[in-house]
């Protein structure tokens, strides 16, 4: 079974601090995406990597980055944390093979105070 | 650019009665379709996916969906519920030949005693 795990369940920050939230799946998976989920909006898409080092904008990228050092290590960085970013954060992870199907972690929740 | 649309944003139903949850999509190609499912402080699991040949796909705890193409829809039913199918389903539709997989905004289905 594939196993993505986000590093902190609940998490409260700041506004203007810097945050990171770590993600690491152990499949081996070439894609992985940063999603936020708010009420009524459902699953927004942030940034996706298709390889190390490599990204893509999302659709809602401003206010984040993100890195890719290694493989199965996928973080999203909130450069300076406002209120609008308190959401619950999900990360996925994917074979880079047509219609394969995402998994994801069980999710972050960010309040910025 | 690919849209989802899942009009129904809370649907109760009780427990043993069918359900349908709706989805409709908008894609300039041809794409493979996803429906998710997300438990209470969970993390989405995949509940089933369409990527070609039949129209009608199923999962193995009885919810079926049909991929109609003329009227682009992938609706989600069962024929008789149960306590446990209490959650959120999500639509997702990821264009052939891209990366980028769009979420609808997400059904909640609560299943009354």
């Amino acid at each position: 079974d594939v196993k993505v795990t986000q590093s902190s369940r609940y998490l409260v920050k700041r506004t203007g601090e810097k945050v990171f939230l770590e993600c690491v799946q152990d499949m081996d998976h070439e894609n992985m995406f940063w999603y936020r989920q708010d009420p009524g909006l459902g699953l927004r898409l942030i940034y996706f990597s298709y390889d190390v080092k490599m990204k893509e904008k999302g659709d809602i990228p401003e206010g984040y980055s993100v890195s890719r050092e290694k493989k199965e290590r996928f973080s999203l960085i909130l450069e300076s944390a406002s209120t609008n970013q308190t959401s619950m954060y999900l990360c996925a992870s994917r074979k880079d093979r047509e219609g394969s199907p995402l998994h994801f972690g069980n999710g972050t929740r960010l309040t910025v105070t | 650019a690919q849209s989802v649309t899942q009009l129904d944003s809370q649907v109760p139903v009780f427990e043993e009665a069918p359900v349908e949850l709706r989805c409709n999509y908008s894609s300039s190609v041809s794409v493979y379709l996803f429906w998710y499912v997300q438990y209470p402080n969970q993390g989405l699991q995949l509940l089933l996916k369409y990527l070609s040949g039949s129209t009608l796909v199923e999962s193995i705890n009885g919810f079926e969906a049909e991929f109609n193409k003329s009227q682009t829809s992938f609706h989600l039913r069962k024929p008789s519920v149960h306590i446990s199918d209490t959650a959120e389903y999500f639509c997702a539709v990821n264009p052939g030949g891209y990366q980028k997989v769009t979420f609808g905004t997400g059904t909640k289905l609560q299943v009354i005693p």
